[in-house]
């Protein structure tokens, strides 16, 4: 079955200290992994897509990795506005459109 | 481009009751999916509907049903509602699917008194 965990649950970190968020998975066949941003109340904001072991995408102060087991959210001098839930998903090569969601890790910067 | 819309965007009912939630996708895109949301099982994957046929169904009773339309706008129906059934009902959209990034929407908050 697949499976996706995502550490920390919660991470509370100053502004401007920067550090990583990490997304373990188990898949049978990896067809993407997924980062996606919610806030309180709203939808899940997508982030990046990677595909492959070794990709790397970037985006403002976040930079998402790839390796065969696990994925990384780098958040780099962190703003208070960065506050909210980052989730991981992963896609399966088998099973259409389905993501398999981790619980999430609900990060907070504190000005 | 105007991205995925719900509606309704929050409803009450009561036990065994029924409802009927409404998602419409970004213009273009074809594949919808549904997914539920509560604090205690997080994000799951209920179905996914591309080109009026459902691909794909998770584990979830039959009460829970859906369609999608030939304009790609999809409802999906919950039967004989149960305190349980009370979460966020997200739908997203996709292109194509199969790797295409799914684009969510802001959810239907659903109580269940």
């Amino acid at each position: 079955e697949d499976q996706v965990t995502q550490s920390p649950e919660a991470l509370r970190l100053q502004e401007g200290e920067s550090s990583s968020l990490n997304c373990s998975y188990t898949v049978s066949g990896l067809r993407g992994l997924f980062w996606y941003r919610q806030d309180p109340g709203k939808g899940p904001e997508f982030l990046f897509t990677l595909y492959s072991a070794g990709e790397e995408k970037e985006k403002e102060r976040l930079k998402a990795t790839l390796t065969k087991k696990e994925s990384f959210l780098h958040i780099t001098a962190p703003k208070p506005e960065d506050s909210a839930t980052y989730l991981c998903a992963v896609q399966a090569a088998q099973g259409a459109q389905k993501l398999v969601f981790g619980q999430g890790t609900r990060l907070t910067i504190n000005p | 481009k105007a991205g995925v819309t719900q509606t309704p965007r929050y409803l009450i009912k009561t036990r065994g009751q029924q409802v009927t939630l409404s998602c419409s996708p970004i213009s273009g895109h074809r594949s919808v999916s549904w997914y539920q949301q509560t604090p205690g099982q997080g994000l799951q994957f209920l179905f996914e509907y591309f080109s009026e046929t459902q691909r794909n169904k998770g584990n979830f009773p039959g009460r829970f049903s859906g369609r999608q339309f030939s304009n790609s706008r999809s409802e999906m129906n919950v039967s004989t509602l149960e305190l349980g059934d009370s979460a966020l009902y997200l739908c997203a959209s996709s292109s194509v699917g199969g790797g295409e990034t799914q684009y969510f929407g802001p959810g239907t908050r659903l109580l269940v008194l």
